[in-house]
């Protein structure tokens, strides 16, 4: 079936502009991540949306940072101002509902966003 | 505070050795454990998991990782390497009494040597 999408893949954009990064889960997963993949770091987390339950936001950055997930499935991460050190991929992840028995809680990624703040 | 600790930047290993991806990790909670593997210019895939039970898991591609929770570690092993495994492996770890986060360490970066 259809993988984690990400659009743009790649967006190259001037500072102090405002940005709008979409995802788009697999069909079903309640659970959706962002997180920021620097050159050389592992993945920071940024935030956590589980099914119509408050967001997890403890991982943004600033407050130039904001998400929104509609309807439970499509989320939109939007960087107000861009400053150079936002330049980084952004990565969205999916994850099923989570079973007694463990199941779930593994995360099914999109192939990212390339963000380029010139 | 939580953390994932990968103290290998690169392994490289012979085609046809076995190959092991370290990776140890701090929770005060009971850990929930990943691993994940990146190609390049893809995205991240889901390798295998420890939740419970068993401390030996079994994942795609003939990876497995062992559990072990006196030495906080869960280290990623290959009976016997492909030069396509050649990739970069991401472990992770949640803290199952702490919140939503996942913790990712850094990445090894495995070369499997022709």
């Amino acid at each position: 079936g259809a993988g984690v999408s990400q659009s743009p893949s790649n967006k190259v954009t001037e500072k102090g502009k405002d940005v709008e990064l979409r995802c788009d889960p697999i069909s079903g997963h309640t659970a959706l991540y962002w997180y920021r993949q620097s050159l050389g770091q592992g993945l920071e987390f940024l935030i956590y949306f589980q099914g119509n339950s408050a967001p997890d936001k403890s991982g943004l950055p600033s407050d130039r940072f904001s998400a929104e997930r509609t309807g439970g499935s499509v989320s939109t991460l939007t960087i107000q101002r861009t400053q150079q050190e936002d330049s980084a991929v952004y990565l969205c992840a999916s994850s099923p509902p989570t079973g007694l028995a463990g199941g779930g809680y593994e995360q099914y990624f999109g192939p990212g966003t390339r963000l380029t703040v010139t | 505070a939580q953390s994932v600790a990968q103290p290998e930047d690169q392994v490289n290993v012979a085609e046809g050795n076995p190959l092991t991806v370290k990776c140890t990790y701090s929770v005060s909670g009971n850990p929930y454990l990943f691993w994940y593997v990146q190609y390049p210019n893809r995205g991240l895939q889901f390798l295998l998991k420890y939740i419970t039970g068993d401390n030996l898991v079994k994942g795609s591609y003939g990876f497995e990782a062992e559990f072990n929770k006196s030495q906080t570690s869960f280290h990623l092993k290959k009976p016997s390497a492909l030069v396509s495994d050649s990739a970069l492996y991401f472990c992770a770890v949640r803290d199952m009494n702490t919140g939503n986060q996942f913790y990712f360490g850094t990445g090894t970066s495995l070369t499997v040597i022709p």
